[in-house]
């Protein structure tokens, strides 16, 4: 079955504490993204990557890293999660750049609570 | 200012309303333009797009462009309780940012029986 797998779909956690949070996909996509979503203010970009090693930054980078060492991983780094970063994180992948018959896959998301 | 600017609703219509959602956008770098609809506790899907100026249509549901004012609309006819979700559009960056998607703050529609 095709799918985007983010894991893990919930975490508590404390200030400081390095996290990472898992996506991968099985479509051989090309594309792949990192988006939060929060009350208010939509869906907002974090990282994007057209393929292997090549990431940009989107709307909202600062306090996130990401790699894109194979095609169908592309993790999300908190390398010092602040309450602020408190959200609810999509995964996406699409087979190029997301545009007409290149609709993204979202995985499930992320519930990543920060105290 | 937000480079997408989306009424934030939240929009409740009855059944079989005619549902207008909208955007603004500022960007002059935006070619491309989409709708997604979320559904509760799920991921967008993408709903309609749409690159020039001008209207699409697919089954009830339109997507007009006007990029002389940077206006994005999407019409619902006939509403049904099934579109009942969060609408958001999208746009799609071209030059040297292709590939970046910004997204408005999204609309919540409730469509009442």
């Amino acid at each position: 079955e095709a799918q985007v797998t983010q894991n893990p779909r919930y975490l508590i956690t404390v200030t400081g504490k390095k996290l990472t949070v898992t996506c991968s996909q099985n479509m051989n996509h090309e594309y792949m993204s990192w988006y939060r979503q929060d009350p208010g203010l939509g869906l907002r970009q974090i990282y994007y990557s057209m393929n292997v090693e090549v990431t940009d930054k989107g709307d909202v980078p600062e306090g996130y890293k990401v790699s894109r060492k194979e095609k169908r991983n592309f993790p999300l780094i908190l390398e010092s999660p602040s309450p602020n970063q408190t959200s609810l994180y999509f995964c996406a992948s699409s087979l190029s750049v997301p545009y007409s018959n290149q609709p993204q896959h979202f995985g499930d998301g992320t519930r990543l609570s920060i105290l | 200012q937000k480079e997408v600017e989306q009424d934030p609703g939240p929009l409740s219509v009855p059944e079989g309303a005619i549902v207008s959602l909208n955007c603004t956008y500022s960007n002059s770098a935006f070619q491309y333009f989409m709708w997604y609809r979320q559904y509760s506790r799920k991921g967008p899907e993408l709903l309609m797009y749409t690159y020039s100026s001008g209207n699409k249509e697919d089954g009830r549901f339109t997507a007009q462009v006007d990029k002389s004012s940077k206006y994005i609309s999407l019409f619902i006819r006939d509403s049904q309780p099934s579109d009942s979700a969060t609408y958001l559009c999208a746009t799609l960056a071209g030059g040297t940012s292709y590939g970046k998607l910004t997204f408005g703050q999204g609309t919540i529609l409730t469509v009442h029986p």
